[in-house]
């Protein structure tokens, strides 16, 4: 089945460690993102990439940081940098937006950071 | 920067209820639009999505949206809402001139008494 898949589904730190989280399409997808959600923030974003080897700041991207080194793959990691890094992470996938429609971003099941 | 804003943080009605919910972005170039919902314990979906053409689109389960470029607006309705409809609904928007980037609005909560 096409999809996309975080892992894992709950994540526990220590403060003062960094964490990686990971996210795999075979979507096919050129662009991924990263966002951040909160109660009442909604979703916020963290970080994307529209293309391998490429990638941008979101609102929020103090304390992250990301790699896109394959098509399949945009793995996050959550700094000690990060002040407030508790919290549900998601990613998602979509087609290059020059493609017109059916660009839509699909999005994975999350993963939920506790930091203790 | 281009923003997104949901008007109701939290709604409360009775099924067969009709049901709008408001969404405004700060942007008057090409937009790419969208609503998106999450149920409880499930990954977001899209319901609906607006690129061009008509400005009423119509998307799953009964719901539809209408753009209004003047108003910058792009509301979700639903004439009669069951207690399946219970979840959050966020709003979205594409800005072409910004690529790929998607900002999401802060969400409205959705609670159907049955």
């Amino acid at each position: 089945d096409g999809g996309i898949t975080q892992s894992p589904k709950y994540l526990f730190r220590k403060e003062g460690q960094n964490v990686t989280l990971s996210c795999e399409q075979n979507l096919n997808h050129d662009a991924m993102y990263w966002y951040r959600q909160d109660p009442g923030q909604g979703l916020r974003l963290i970080y994307y990439s529209q293309i391998v080897n490429d990638f941008q700041k979101g609102d929020i991207a103090e304390g992250y940081s990301v790699s896109r080194e394959k098509k399949e793959s945009f793995p996050l990691t959550v700094t000690s940098a990060q002040k407030n890094p508790t919290a549900f992470y998601l990613c998602a996938s979509s087609t290059h937006y020059s493609r017109g429609r059916d660009t839509e971003a699909f999005f994975g099941q999350g993963t939920r950071l506790t930091v203790v | 920067a281009q923003s997104v804003s949901q008007h109701n943080h939290h709604v409360i009605l009775s099924e067969a209820a009709s049901l709008e919910l408001g969404c405004n972005y700060s942007y008057g170039g090409t937009v790419n639009l969208f609503w998106y919902v999450q149920y409880p314990g499930q990954h977001l979906q899209l319901l609906l999505k607006y690129f061009s053409g008509d400005p009423l689109v119509k998307g799953i389960k009964g719901f539809e949206a209408e753009f209004i470029k003047s108003k910058f607006s792009f509301n979700l309705r639903k004439p009669s809402v069951q207690w399946s409809d219970t979840a959050e609904y966020f709003c979205a928007v594409r800005i072409k001139a910004a690529g790929n980037k998607l900002t999401f609005g802060g969400g409205t909560r959705v609670l159907v008494k049955p």
